[in-house]
């Protein structure tokens, strides 16, 4: 079956760095996406991996290890509005996107 | 350039009425469509999922439907809404070949 594991909440401080894991098992992988969800709003796209290794955008970088089923997002410079909901997304196959249930990021002053 | 709409934004409907929710995207052709519900507090769900027009996949049996009559339409309906339909429901496309998904505002169906 597929499935796909996050930290339910994390807390950090602004100015520091964050990391939020993701674990998967799934039958055709074929690429891990991150996303961004404030509350109440939809989803926005942060990053895409279907190689390994690492990739880096601004203060935003994603890792991926395939032979773990392992993906990471580092955020930098935490600010405040880094206050959201981070999902980890898996591509099935050609079409489907299977979600994780998101990780609740608090960032103090 | 490509934008997603989806409609209404909010509704508040009783137990047993009917669902439409509608969903199109411009500046594209062909893309692939989907709608995922997300309950309070949750993740995202896939429901349906649409590669071409009268295609449908069903992820999850339920009383909810979908239908593609046109390439960049894409509709989510009930006939009977059950309190547990309550939800954030996400329309969704990616271009035939292309990787990330985009979402529209979504739609927030709350069921009494």
């Amino acid at each position: 079956g597929q499935n796909i594991d996050q930290p339910t909440e994390m807390t950090a401080t602004e100015g520091a760095i964050v990391q939020i894991n993701c674990t998967y098992q799934t039958s055709g992988f074929n690429g891990l996406f991150w996303y961004q969800q404030h509350a109440g709003e939809a989803p926005t796209f942060l990053s895409y991996n279907v190689l390994d290794g690492l990739e880096e955008k601004g203060r935003f970088s994603s890792f991926l290890s395939r032979s773990k089923g392992y993906s990471y997002l580092l955020l930098k410079e935490l600010q405040m509005k880094d206050s959201a909901s981070y999902l980890c997304a898996v591509r099935s196959g050609t079409y489907k996107y299977i979600f994780g249930t998101g990780t609740r990021l608090k960032v103090l002053a | 350039s490509q934008t997603i709409h989806q409609w209404p934004a909010t509704l508040v409907q009783p137990v047993g009425s009917p669902l439409s929710l509608e969903c199109t995207v411009e500046g594209t052709s062909n893309p692939n469509l989907y709608w995922y519900r997300q309950a309070a507090g949750r993740g995202l769900q896939l429901l349906f999922y649409s590669v071409g027009i009268g295609q449908i996949s069903s992820e999850v049996p339920q009383n909810l439907s979908a239908s593609r009559p046109q390439d960049r339409q894409f509709i989510l309906s009930s006939k009977k809404l059950l309190l547990s339909d309550s939800g954030f429901y996400l329309c969704a496309w990616v271009d035939s070949g292309a990787n990330v998904l985009t979402f529209g505002a979504g739609s927030r169906l709350t069921v009494l």
